[in-house]
């Protein structure tokens, strides 16, 4: 069975960083593209990054372009989100998922709110 | 960015009639060279994950019951619910994934008639 666990939320101020994890089991991580997802509180889904089985390709939405930083271990099946700088319109729900199109394992999530 | 639009933002629905909600790309997600239709959908229930219901606008993901039904192709896609039942409640995104940043839909909120 397919396993994501999301950590690493919590309250942080602006401009502060945090740094999320994903721990993945039940499947060959290393053969998979991953993503985060994000969900403000009591909004839709926004699409934040994703990388490629062996880190070669990454790519992020724009707001949080030379911000946020996703890497992986494949070694202990990990997948990390480094977010600086953060802001107050960074505060949502992070998932973690698999798969470069759509996605069809989710975490739970984790929150991160940004706030002083 | 592909602008994704659903409609409607809401609708209450009575149990064992259809739900209908409608999905517009600003620019067509389909890859004329394989034919696919790069979309797809999902079920959000409260406090609960996205889970995947279509994908390849009409493929269904294993365990989603066949009450759900996914179609369209270009711009313009549909989810279907034939017969609502009460599980059903939740928000329902599309997703399009044709190109990067891959952008969802606002979200349909279905409740119960």
């Amino acid at each position: 069975e397919v396993q994501l666990v999301e950590s690493g939320g919590g309250l942080v101020q602006p401009g502060g960083s945090l740094r999320l994890s994903c721990a993945a089991s039940g499947f060959i991580f290393n053969k998979y593209w991953m993503t985060w997802v994000r969900q403000a509180p009591g909004k839709g889904l926004e699409w934040v990054a994703n990388t490629k089985e062996d880190e070669s390709e990454k790519y992020y939405v724009d707001s949080v372009k030379g911000r946020f930083t996703i890497s992986r271990d494949n070694a202990r099946n990990l997948l990390y989100l480094q977010m600086n700088s953060l802001r107050a319109e960074d505060t949502a729900v992070y998932y973690c998922a698999t798969g470069v199109y759509y996605f069809d394992h989710w975490g739970q999530g984790t929150l991160v709110t940004v706030s002083s | 960015d592909i602008v994704m639009t659903q409609s409607p933002d809401s609708l209450a629905v009575s149990l064992g009639e259809r739900a209908t909600i409608t999905c517009k790309s600003s620019r067509s997600v389909l890859d004329s060279s394989n034919s696919k239709n790069y979309l797809a959908w999902y079920q959000q229930k409260p406090g609960q994950p996205p889970k995947l219901l279509f994908y390849w606008a009409s493929t269904r993901e294993s365990g989603v019951p066949d009450r759900f039904s996914g179609s369209g192709s270009g711009t313009d896609f549909t989810l279907t619910i034939s017969s609502l039942q009460a599980e059903d409640v939740a928000v329902y995104y599309c997703h399009q994934y044709y190109n990067t940043p891959r952008t969802f839909g606002q979200g349909t909120k279905v409740e119960i008639k």
